[in-house]
């Protein structure tokens, strides 16, 4: 079964409005979080990591007010889509790792489906 | 349930042949899709397969099996650059992504 659950899986806003995707991690406890969106056959892109506690760390190109990133304990992190676009529909999975080392086994969502009317 | 299978590890030699097996088990099925993962980076995506059979990419190459629930991935022609986890991801009915816990991929020389 899954250790790391996103929900919504799909969701539906209105431009302008904002919306939160939550990752959970089931079975540990997550110290580190990772936030990807993926065009339809393409690469996962990473937007931010977040660590428990901490402030997340965005990569280039990505707006830390548009994409508000919450990783306040180690099973739930938050995406908050505000003032929502179309061109921010897009598919947003989130993974989990429950260390900060790079060969620590990294769990990954479901998906969650976002489309902005 | 839903479940995804794929060997922890594999061990291959520069310049062979390699073939990463996975196995689903979803709810519905809405294509089949394998990354490719460096330590440290976001996953890369490499195939989508939603109709049987072999679609070749260059030195890589998927195959699916709808009525066997399988697919395999191929590399040809090995390169050291090709150490890395392999993750295999079936999408279910809802279009959600299911995921094995992916083939750590050892090349040696």
């Amino acid at each position: 079964g899954a250790v790391v659950s996103q929900h919504p899986s799909w969701v539906i806003c209105k431009s302008g409005t904002s919306v939160k995707i939550e990752c959970r991690s089931l079975d540990f406890q997550a110290t580190t979080m990772f936030w990807y969106r993926q065009f339809p056959k393409q690469s996962l892109m990473l937007m931010a990591t977040s660590n428990e506690g901490s402030k997340a760390t965005y990569e280039q190109g990505v707006e830390k007010d548009k994409f508000l990133i919450n990783h306040a304990s180690l099973t739930l992190s938050t995406l908050t889509v505000t003032s929502a676009h179309p061109e921010d529909s897009s598919f947003y999975i989130c993974s989990a790792s429950w260390g900060r080392e790079p060969g620590n086994t990294i769990y990954f969502g479901e998906g969650s489906w976002l489309t902005v009317v | 349930g839903q479940n995804i299978d794929q060997p922890t590890e594999m061990t291959a030699t520069e310049g062979a042949i390699v073939q990463i097996n996975c196995t689903y088990q979803t709810s519905g099925f809405n294509g089949l899709f394998w990354y490719q993962q460096h330590a440290g980076e976001a996953p890369t995506f490499l195939s989508y397969n939603v109709l049987d059979g072999l679609e070749e990419k260059g030195r890589f190459s998927s195959f699916l099996s709808r009525s066997k629930g399988y697919s395999y991935l191929l590399l040809k022609e090995l390169q050291m650059k090709d150490s890395a986890s392999y993750l295999c991801a079936s999408m279910d009915s809802n279009y959600q992504l299911i995921w094995g816990a992916g083939t750590k991929l050892i090349i040696k020389p």
